[in-house]
């Protein structure tokens, strides 16, 4: 089964640091990719997807991700995080091998960002 | 507007007393999943569908019921529920069902099973 881990599961960075959170998912094949963002008391909501085509893909509010496909990776970046980015992040993937249907997610990695 | 809502938001129950969450979309989306978020494991499939009549076990089905009997709709029912089953759920519906895109989450329900 496609399993996903994010290895930082709290992060703490001032205003203004460079962001890099990490993704690995453990199962090859032709894959979809998507970051989601839980802001405190909101409802889960999308950053950014991969499908297909160029591997940096941009979302909203400045994140963009690198899909590395030789180290089943796709980690999301900002470079300079605000207060406001304070929130959860969970990696997910579908395709292979469990299907397109079937959506696994990470653990998640809560951000906090201090002014 | 276009959305996902959920009922209750907030239930506190018994073990062994059934109960229904329910979850409608006004996006006319074919695909609709429950997920179960608990602290250090992130969120887990509970059931999906790909359409009408059409549901699918994900990774932690079991004590838990789906049905789909109309396209917006996509309760999840708990026969018997256990302590075991206090988590904060989450319903989701996506435009495609062959190839889910972006989901869209509902605002989510706390139970809380005594």
């Amino acid at each position: 089964a496609q399993s996903v881990s994010q290895h930082n599961h709290h992060v703490i960075l001032s205003e203004a640091a460079s962001l890099e959170l990490g993704c690995n998912y453990s199962y090859g094949g032709t894959v979809n990719l998507f970051w989601y963002v839980q802001y405190p008391g909101q409802h889960l909501q999308l950053l950014l997807k991969y499908f297909s085509g160029d591997p940096l893909v941009k979302g909203i509010k400045g994140f963009e991700a690198e899909f590395i496909k030789s180290k089943f990776s796709f980690n999301l970046r900002k470079p300079s995080v605000q207060w406001s980015d304070t929130a959860e992040y969970f990696c997910a993937v579908n395709g292979a091998p469990g299907g397109y249907q079937k959506v696994t997610f990470g653990t998640g990695t809560k951000l906090q960002v201090i002014p | 507007e276009a959305q996902v809502t959920q009922n209750p938001r907030y239930l506190i129950t018994v073990t062994g007393k059934k109960l229904t969450v329910t979850c409608s979309q006004n996006m006319n989306h074919e695909y609709m999943s429950w997920y179960r978020q608990d602290p250090g494991l992130g969120l887990r499939q509970i059931y999906y569908s790909m359409n009408v009549e059409v549901t699918d076990k994900g990774d932690v089905p079991e004590g838990y019921k789906v049905s789909r009997k109309e396209k917006r709709n996509f309760p999840l029912i708990l026969e018997s529920p256990s302590p075991n089953q206090t988590s904060l759920y989450f319903c989701a519906s996506s435009d495609r069902g062959s190839n889910i895109d972006t989901q869209y989450f509902g605002p989510g329900t706390r139970l809380t099973v005594l």
